[in-house]
């Protein structure tokens, strides 16, 4: 199972492009990579999955470069709303959670 | 759409005991998959199914038993509860064969202490 690195927590404001990286080095030819968003007390939440270039949908932008050990989130005007743990994850079915990325947006 | 849900919510037992925690889903997908959820931490995955009667390990096994014969229902068994398996269970289903995607939905958790 692919293990993934991302930063620990960060800071934003309310209208702020965030973007968030993550590194795989290991990760395998079927692997897809797949950010989720969690709330305290709730369980967590798909966001975008993609398995190369670049993948947008109404909430977020996921980009992989061409070598794919690397990915990065990328959400739009963040709001205050948007403050949760994002987890970066890289697997088929069997999916590893880091230790996530603890976002922070203050107004 | 009752979608994916767990019972109980709050579980309090003591050590030694066998807990069982349920998990029920109406999409009749045929992934699910038990996390748990130590405080302060990302989620650890336990067991999960491809579909009935089909289960497989995950990273964190050990102490823990599940069947599988309905689709819909997964249930987790702790045979014999310890203090370090109190955490917060999160059970999730998905259904690639149904999407595009391997989208797993969460359910709401169940918060289990160990006395």
């Amino acid at each position: 199972l692919a293990k993934t690195t991302q930063p620990i927590s960060m800071d934003s404001y309310e209208g702020q492009e965030v973007n968030i990286t993550c590194s795989h080095n290991n990760i395998a030819t079927n692997d897809y990579i797949t950010w989720y968003q969690q709330f305290p007390s709730q369980g967590p939440r798909f966001i975008i999955q993609g398995y190369k270039t670049k993948v947008t949908n109404e909430v977020a932008s996921l980009f992989i470069p061409a070598d794919r050990k690397s990915s990065t989130l990328s959400l739009p005007r963040v709001s205050l709303s948007d403050t949760a743990v994002y987890y970066c994850l890289v697997g088929f079915q069997k999916l590893v959670f880091g230790t996530g990325t603890r976002l922070l947006v203050s107004p | 759409d009752a979608g994916i849900t767990q019972s109980p919510r709050y579980k309090i037992t003591e050590t030694g005991r066998q807990v069982t925690l349920m998990c029920h889903q109406t999409w009749s997908h045929s992934y699910m998959f038990w996390y748990r959820q130590d405080l302060g931490h990302g989620l650890r995955l336990i067991y999960y199914s491809a579909a009935a009667d089909i289960t497989d390990k995950g990273e964190v096994p050990d102490g823990y038993v599940v069947s599988r014969s309905k689709t819909e229902n997964f249930p987790l068994t702790l045979e014999s509860a310890t203090r370090s398996q109190t955490s917060v269970y999160f059970c999730a289903s998905s259904d690639p064969g149904k999407s595009t995607s391997y989208e797993q939905y969460f359910g709401p958790g169940t918060r289990l202490t160990v006395t």
